[in-house]
Formats: C-alpha cells, sequence, structure tokens
C-alpha cells in the first residue's frame, strides 16, 4: 500500500459527460502529480500541484482540469468526453519536486468511456 | 528533446538473470528511475541511480547506468515468477524536476 488514495476505481461513463477523479496524497506529501496511462501513448505527466499551487503542466489538455485543495487532496476533471480518453489515470505524491524525492503512485482510476 | 526507449516484451525462464533496457535522449538527466507495475496495480519504485554513478546494486537488482551511450538497465538475477510485471525506465531532465518522463514499460513474462 503506497499510501496514495484514489477514488473511482473503476468508471464508466457516456460521450460528452464529465466526470471527477479524486486522490488523496500519503499523509505528509505537499506534491500530487497526474498521470494517464493508455495502450498506445504510455504514461504521460498531465499536471502537478505543489502545496495547493500548479507547479508544472505537461500533456493535459483543455477539457481536464485539476486543483489541489487546502487539506492537500487533488482532483481531475475530465469534461466533453470522447472515447480517446479511456485510460488509466494515475495520481502519485511525494514530500517535494520530484527530483531527489521518492513519488508514490495510487492504483489508478479505470475510466471507460462508452 | 525528452523520449524514454524501451523494448516491450521480454520473457525470461524462471531462475535466469533478465536484462532490461532502456535509452534515453536527456543527457542532463539526473535521476533515472526503474518502477514497476503488476497487474491491477499502482506504479511501484524499485530503485533510481544518480546520474553521477555507473551501478547500483540492491539484493537481486542491479542497476548499470552509461552515460555515454545514454543507456540504463536494469538486471533482476534469479528471476521469479513474481517478478512478472511491466517495468518502466524513467528520468529527470535536469531542467525540469518538477516532473518524470516515463518510457512505455517492458513486459516481462516469465516462462516455467
Amino acid at each position: 500500500d503506497s499510501g496514495v488514495t484514489q477514488t473511482p476505481k473503476h468508471l464508466i461513463t457516456a460521450t460528452g459527460q464529465r466526470v471527477t477523479l479524486r486522490c488523496s496524497p500519503r499523509s505528509g506529501d505537499l506534491s500530487v502529480y497526474w498521470y494517464q496511462q493508455s495502450l498506445d501513448q504510455g504514461l504521460q505527466f498531465l499536471i502537478q500541484y505543489y502545496n495547493g499551487e500548479e507547479r508544472a503542466k505537461g500533456n493535459i489538455l483543455e477539457r481536464f482540469s485539476a486543483q489541489q485543495f487546502p487539506d492537500l487532496h487533488s482532483e481531475l476533471n475530465l469534461s466533453s468526453l470522447e472515447l480517446g480518453d479511456s485510460a488509466l489515470y494515475f495520481c502519485a505524491s511525494s514530500v517535494g519536486g520530484a527530483a531527489g524525492n521518492t513519488i508514490y503512485f495510487g492504483e489508478g482510476s479505470w475510466l471507460t468511456v462508452v | 528533446g525528452e523520449d524514454v526507449e524501451q523494448s516491450l516484451f521480454l520473457s525470461v525462464r524462471e531462475g535466469d538473470s533478465s536484462v532490461i533496457n532502456c535509452t534515453y535522449t536527456d543527457s542532463s538527466s539526473t535521476y533515472l528511475y526503474w518502477y514497476k507495475q503488476e497487474p491491477g496495480a499502482g506504479l511501484q519504485l524499485l530503485t533510481y541511480i544518480f546520474s553521477n554513478m555507473d551501478m547500483k546494486q540492491d539484493q537481486r537488482l542491479t542497476v548499470l547506468l552509461n552515460k555515454k551511450d545514454k543507456h540504463l538497465s536494469l538486471r533482476i538475477a534469479d528471476t521469479q515468477t513474481g517478478d512478472s510485471a511491466i517495468y518502466f525506465c524513467a528520468e529527470i531532465p535536469m531542467n525540469r524536476d518538477d516532473k518524470i518522463i516515463f518510457g512505455k514499460g517492458t513486459r516481462l513474462h516469465i516462462l516455467p
């Protein structure tokens, strides 16, 4: 158990809909990362937050947004969903930035868009 | 640019050594990682190596880094069925210490 909790574990939704994925980082970790894992693209970095502020942005679509709350949990919002958004979405956390710190991954949220 | 390449599949007989290879493009990378993903699970950090090291050993795992060729390898000695998983190579570029760049993963299959 990495200590990173993600909900829901599985989600099936229709195209055009909006979903919210939730992540609770390990106790004491200030950084939260979101990654998308698909068969053809591998693991793609989406976005990172540090202590409530956005720190880095990767290949995140404009239809997607995220935030980190004062209690350090984070949410990833996916809207106007398309079939190609079906993937495994990972949240990860670390004490500080990525360099020099161990990054712990949650078990992921499986999103299926039908 | 930032890119990490790995072969997609590797089959090894139980008890043999497994060697998983990875190449990366950013010569300024500071940290290089190996993660393991078992079916239905998240990524688990196996080991990492600083860019100023050539080798790191941790029990059955040996990491070799060739900076000149930008080549990283993970050797698993005495491979067991429990080692069956996807192994991801990853790097942190010097100028982007806020994210990790992952390869697409190597699926290790253990033959009886």
